[in-house]
């Protein structure tokens, strides 16, 4: 089973910041996922990482807002820019390797 | 698309009770996975059980149990002898691949589940 962890835990931010979220395996995965889960509602998936290209978009989810890096088999980060009020949710990274494991997730507040 | 479907938005039972959290799918992929996660108010997403979908029995993990019954693309969670514990948000996902790493998930709208003392 993999471990995931992610940081920061929980953050609250300032309208139009950004937000760098970090997102670490204790073992070597293809594919890495950032999903958004916005108040009361399911997990939706932002963008799958892949190392050593560029991450592949959901519709409406664009790379300007949701820049994401993947240096290596075992990190991402997902910056969140510009942010607003609706940006206000539980950020979750995940690695399909088997069981579908998730990181913590990091919940973000915008005011 | 695939599209996983949980029509219970919220379920309270008495402790110690089975419940059963339903979950239908759909998908054209033979070849898939169904997931059930469950998520407690610390938003954590914790990994229940798995099936497969050319997995000739269901799946089961201590109280956990899936019944599948895929003629008519249902994936329903049974816990057994439920516990306070239990109480939380369920989402059923499906992957539309066997393969590990290859796909996505696709998570239903999720049941609140209450357990009664």
């Amino acid at each position: 089973s993999a471990v995931i962890s992610q940081k920061p835990s929980r953050d609250i931010c300032q309208r139009g910041t950004s937000l760098t979220i970090q997102c670490q395996v204790d073992s070597q995965v293809t594919m890495m996922f950032w999903y958004r889960q916005q108040p009361g509602q399911s997990l939706t998936l932002i963008a799958t990482a892949n190392q050593g290209s560029e991450a592949t978009y959901e519709s409406g989810f664009v790379i300007d807002k949701f820049p994401i890096s993947r240096p290596n088999l075992t990190f991402s980060t997902l910056t969140v820019s510009n942010m607003s009020p609706e940006d206000s949710s539980i950020y979750l990274c995940s690695v399909v390797a088997g069981e579908g494991f998730f990181g913590p997730g990091t919940r973000l507040t915008v005011l | 698309a695939q599209k996983i479907t949980q029509t219970q938005p919220g379920m309270f039972v008495q402790e110690k009770e089975a419940v059963t959290l339903d979950c239908t799918y759909d998908t054209s992929d033979p070849s898939y996975g169904l997931f059930w996660y469950k998520q407690p108010s610390s938003g954590e997403m914790i990994f229940l059980i798995y099936q497969g979908s050319y997995d000739q029995q269901n799946a089961t993990e201590g109280r956990y149990s899936l019944n599948f019954q895929k003629a008519r693309k249902s994936a329903n969670l049974v816990i057994s002898a439920s516990q306070l514990g239990d109480s939380a948000m369920y989402f059923c996902a499906m992957r539309d691949s066997l393969i590990q790493g290859a796909q996505k998930l696709v998570f239903g709208q999720g049941t609140r589940l209450t357990i009664n003392p």
